[in-house]
């Protein structure tokens, strides 16, 4: 069975960092694509990024371009997500998911999420 | 960016309805959209990707239909594990964005 796991979250000051990890399962793990995509607290979806099966490309949402780092070891069914000059609005649930194609398309498997609060 | 907008943002409705929700891309997407369910505190499932292929696993009273710019979900008969909140996602484009949601709300 696919199973993706991701942890890592907590509470950040404005500015800091903080990593997110997402150990994946049940899959050919370089074969596919991961992402991550937040949940704002009683808002809607918000796609984050993506890194595909090889790693070599990477993509971001305006929001978090310069600031985000996705990236992945094959070699462990890693993704990770590196969050620094963390903002207030970053505040939200994380969730790392698989996608359907080396790529990255849809995302067909979800982990359970993990909350980032940035507050002082 | 493409702009995923979806109607109505809250629907009410009973156990048996029909229901139909709408998405609208702000330029043609071709048929790269997906469907995900999404129940308080847990993580959105994927329903239909391709605008109109069922995910394996999902029921067969769900079904998309559209390409282009306009996109509907048909629940054929509401059920009282189908009260929840949907979303639509594009991925003509790697900005891949998300519709804000419609919430099936119990009449």
């Amino acid at each position: 069975d696919v199973q993706v796991l991701d942890s890592g979250g907590g509470l950040v000051q404005p500015g800091g960092s903080l990593r997110l990890s997402c150990a994946a399962s049940g899959f050919t793990f370089r074969s596919y694509a991961m992402s991550w995509v937040r949940q704002a607290p009683g808002k809607g979806l918000e796609w984050v990024s993506t890194v595909s099966g090889s790693g070599t490309t990477t993509y971001y949402a305006d929001s978090v371009k310069g600031r985000f780092t996705i990236s992945r070891d094959n070699s462990k069914n890693t993704v990770y997500l590196q969050m620094n000059s963390l903002r207030p609005d970053d505040t939200a649930v994380y969730y790392c998911a698989k996608s359907d194609t080396l790529g990255g398309n849809y995302f067909d498997y979800w982990g359970q999420g993990t909350l980032v609060t940035v507050s002082s | 960016d493409i702009q995923m907008t979806q109607s109505p943002s809250t629907l009410s409705a009973s156990v048996g309805d029909r229901v139909t929700i709408t998405c609208r891309a702000s330029r043609g997407i071709n048929s790269w959209l997906a469907w995900y369910q999404q129940k308080p505190g847990k993580a959105p499932r994927l329903l239909i990707y391709k605008a109109s292929t069922l995910e394996s696993g999902v029921p067969s009273r769900f079904s998309g239909s559209g390409s282009g710019t306009e996109f509907t979900l048909t629940i054929i008969s509401l059920q009282p594990d189908d009260f929840a909140t949907y979303y639509c996602q594009q991925y003509d484009s790697y900005s891949r964005t998300f519709g804000q949601g419609t919430k099936v709300e119990l009449k």
